[in-house]
């Protein structure tokens, strides 16, 4: 089973300014990785899927980049509507396994 | 429009059954990999299961051998055959598309969910 680990557990940062979210495979996933947003009591949204492709619909201040073990989520200017979970999760094979979250939170 | 309903969650002892269904418009289960997701109370998410034609299905090692997984394609929704509960699988349920539609791309149409409690 492929473990994601993802960084920061808990990101304070202010509206405005950029926040940068980690993801880590512990083997290769290629470019088979998704990102989502969770806000509370909502399922999670599709954000980015390929590591770096962005979901209909979803703002162009996010970003996805990284392949193999390695992955990024930039949030280029945090809005208020952004402030969230995010979890990454890789499909490059079974079983599918997601990262324990990175909550973004407001300074 | 896309919808997918998630039905049949509720208490439970430990030990016993329980069966979700998901009921999906907007699209086609037959033609896509439809998957599960929980995700217990304040915890991260746990993909579950998925079903697609021509291969499958796929279970977590954690509910291996006690959940099934199936879909009626002339209802167009999925299923969720939950026996042997345990109180780690208390958890919202979610149904999912994904992670191919048409195209590997991950979940990108959830349920809204529903609570399964397992507890005496």
């Amino acid at each position: 089973e492929k473990v994601m680990t993802q960084s920061p557990a808990t990101l304070t940062v202010s509206s405005g300014e950029r926040a940068t979210l980690s993801c880590r495979a512990s083997q290769n996933v290629n470019s088979n990785l998704a990102w989502y947003q969770q806000k509370p009591g909502q399922a999670p949204r599709l954000l980015i899927y390929g590591a770096s492709t962005r979901a209909t619909g979803i703002p162009a201040r996010f970003s996805g980049s990284g392949s193999g073990t390695e992955f990024t989520l930039t949030i280029s200017s945090l809005q208020s509507e952004d402030f969230a979970v995010y979890y990454c999760q890789q499909y490059n094979d079974w079983p599918l396994t997601f990262g324990g979250g990175t909550k973004v939170e407001i300074k | 429009e896309v919808q997918l309903v998630e039905s049949g969650g509720g208490l439970v002892e430990p030990g016993g059954s329980l069966r979700l269904s998901c009921s999906v418009s907007g699209f086609t289960v037959s033609s896509n990999y439809m998957s599960w997701v929980r995700q217990a109370p304040g915890k991260g998410l746990e993909w579950v299961s998925v079903v697609y034609s021509g291969g499958g299905p796929y279970y977590a090692d954690s509910v291996k051998g006690r959940f099934t997984i199936s879909r009626d394609n002339s209802e167009n929704t999925l299923s969720l055959q939950m026996n042997s509960l345990r109180p780690e699988d208390t958890a919202v349920y979610y149904c999912a598309r994904g992670p191919h539609s048409s195209s590997w791309k991950g979940f990108d149409y959830w349920g809204q969910g529903t609570l399964v409690t397992v507890s005496s």
